[in-house]
C-alpha cells in the first residue's frame, strides 16, 4: 500500500529553525515534493528531491534518504507567515506523474 | 509556472443535485489532476485527465459519481453528481509543467451540500 506520515500539529517560534520530518512507503518513487498551504489557498511548490541529500532554497531547506524512506524539510529563521501546513508528496513511478500526498502538518509559529 | 483558473470558485449545492467545477490553464498541458481536500485533510487525487483518452481514476472514486471531460489541452471539467452533504470539501485541479514536472494548483471550488 501507499503511505506517507508527517507529524500532524507542530509549534515554533519566530526566528527558530524548525524540522517538518516525513517518512513513506510506495510502491514506485520518482521524486518527493514538499508544498506549503495556508488557509484557504491552495497549495505552492516549494521543493524537489529526487537525489539523496540536501537541496536549498533561502531560508527552505530540503533533504531526502530512498534507502530509509525519510525526507524533512528544515525552515530557518522562522517568520509569523511561515504559519500554514506543510505538504509531503511522493511521484509514483509505475504510473502516470501523479503525486500521493502525506497527511500535512500544520506549523503554527508564535512570536 | 501555469496560470490556471477555476470556476466556480465557491457554490452551496443541495442534496441530490450535480455541479461542474471547471478547470482553465493558459498553456497547454498533457495532464490535467482532480483532487479532493475535506476539510481540516490532505489532498486526495480523485483522477488523472489526458487529452483523449478516458480519465484514469484512484481507488475509491468513480466515473458515474465524478464524471471528467478533457476537450483540449488547456481546459477539463469535474461533475460532482448526486451530491451529498460528504461531498462538501474544496476540489482542486492542478498540472504538472514545472522544471521538475511538479504540479501547479488551481484556486480550489469550495463546495458546500446541505
Amino acid at each position: 500500500g501507499q503511505n506517507i506520515d508527517q507529524p500532524t500539529e507542530m509549534t515554533a517560534t519566530e526566528g527558530a529553525i524548525v524540522q517538518i520530518n516525513c517518512t513513506y512507503q510506495t510502491s514506485g518513487f520518482n521524486g518527493l515534493f514538499w508544498y506549503q498551504q495556508h488557509a484557504g489557498e491552495a497549495p505552492t511548490f516549494l521543493s524537489y528531491n529526487v537525489l539523496d541529500g540536501l537541496e536549498e532554497k533561502g531560508r527552505f531547506s530540503s533533504f531526502l534518504s530512498r534507502s530509509k524512506g525519510y525526507s524533512y524539510l528544515l525552515l530557518k529563521e522562522l517568520q509569523m507567515k511561515d504559519s500554514a501546513s506543510y505538504l509531503c508528496a511522493v511521484r509514483d513511478t509505475w504510473d502516470t506523474d501523479k503525486l500521493i500526498f502525506g497527511t500535512g502538518t500544520r506549523l503554527q509559529v508564535f512570536p | 509556472s501555469a496560470v490556471i483558473s477555476q470556476k466556480p470558485s465557491r457554490d452551496i449545492c443541495q442534496r441530490g443535485t450535480s455541479l461542474t467545477i471547471q478547470c482553465q490553464v493558459d498553456s497547454q498541458v498533457t495532464m490535467m489532476f482532480w483532487y479532493r481536500q475535506q476539510p481540516g485533510q490532505s489532498l486526495t487525487l480523485i483522477a488523472t485527465a489526458n487529452q483523449g483518452s478516458e480519465a484514469t481514476y484512484e481507488s475509491g472514486f468513480v466515473i458515474d459519481k465524478f464524471p471528467i471531460s478533457r476537450p483540449n489541452l488547456t481546459f477539463s471539467t469535474l461533475t460532482v453528481s448526486n451530491m451529498s452533504p460528504e461531498d462538501s470539501s474544496i476540489y482542486l485541479c492542478s498540472v504538472d509543467q514545472g522544471v521538475d514536472y511538479e504540479q501547479y494548483f488551481g484556486p480550489g471550488t469550495r463546495l458546500t451540500v446541505t
